[in-house]
């Protein structure tokens, strides 16, 4: 499968706790985009890397939430002390720079779930 | 500021009716792309079309066609003949390419399309 790749798929935590998500991305993609998803809503937009530089994060990035990509490779995706706001589905995509905005390809997303 | 207005939150159809989704966009860029993304049950966002500021063209894919009007901010899609398979929540999404935010979407609530039997 070549896809992007999400894991774990759903993840239920205790509030308080800390949780970390993987996304490994098509493997030929330099850009690699982390949303969150709640219901009823469309994909907001959390941050953004360029091979292994993160250029953009969005104010929905608290100071609880970081991402790293370190090799240019896989993404993680860490919130510390979680809370019951953080539930939602997180999804990441990946896309080549080569061609202006060209499309995202999205991952099947983590589901958080926060008690 | 950027904004992406489904304004039709859910639409229900019999198998084999046309059906078209609304998209209004809001954004001061003259560069920008505007795109369609079908998200099924099963979650993941799957990508229909990308479309450039600058192509004002009609584009039909199949039972899929598009219907792009800078004059009213507007990237319509419908589906001729819809089939149960259709059924599935459909986003549009905009990218502005000026400034330092290439590529990162900025998506409507989407619109829940069911196509019944």
């Amino acid at each position: 499968d070549t896809g992007v790749s999400q894991d774990p798929r759903h993840k239920i935590t205790k509030r308080g706790q800390n949780v970390t998500f993987r996304c490994d991305p098509i493997s030929e993609h330099n850009r690699l985009y982390w949303y969150r998803q709640t219901l009823g809503q469309g994909p907001e937009f959390l941050t953004y890397f360029q091979n292994e530089a993160q250029l953009e994060k969005s104010r929905l990035l608290s100071d609880r939430f970081s991402a790293e990509r370190p090799k240019g490779s896989f993404s993680t995706l860490e919130i510390q002390r979680t809370e019951q706001g953080d539930s939602a589905m997180y999804l990441c995509a990946s896309s080549l720079d080569r061609v202006a905005n060209t499309e995202a390809f999205f991952g099947q997303g983590t589901r958080l779930t926060v008690v | 500021a950027q904004k992406v207005t489904q304004a039709q939150t859910e639409i229900s159809v019999v198998e084999k009716e046309d059906v078209t989704l609304d998209c209004v966009y809001e954004t001061r860029d003259t560069t920008y792309y505007l795109f369609w993304y079908k998200q099924p049950p099963s979650g993941e966002l799957v990508f229909l079309i990308r479309r450039n500021s600058f192509d004002e063209q009609n584009e039909i894919s199949g039972r899929y066609s598009w219907n792009f009007q800078k004059s009213t901010s507007s990237f319509n899609f419908t589906i001729t003949a819809s089939q149960v398979v259709d059924s599935a929540v459909y986003f549009c999404a905009l990218s502005e390419a000026d400034g330092g935010s290439q590529g990162n979407l900025i998506f409507g609530k989407g619109t829940k399309l069911s196509v019944k039997p």
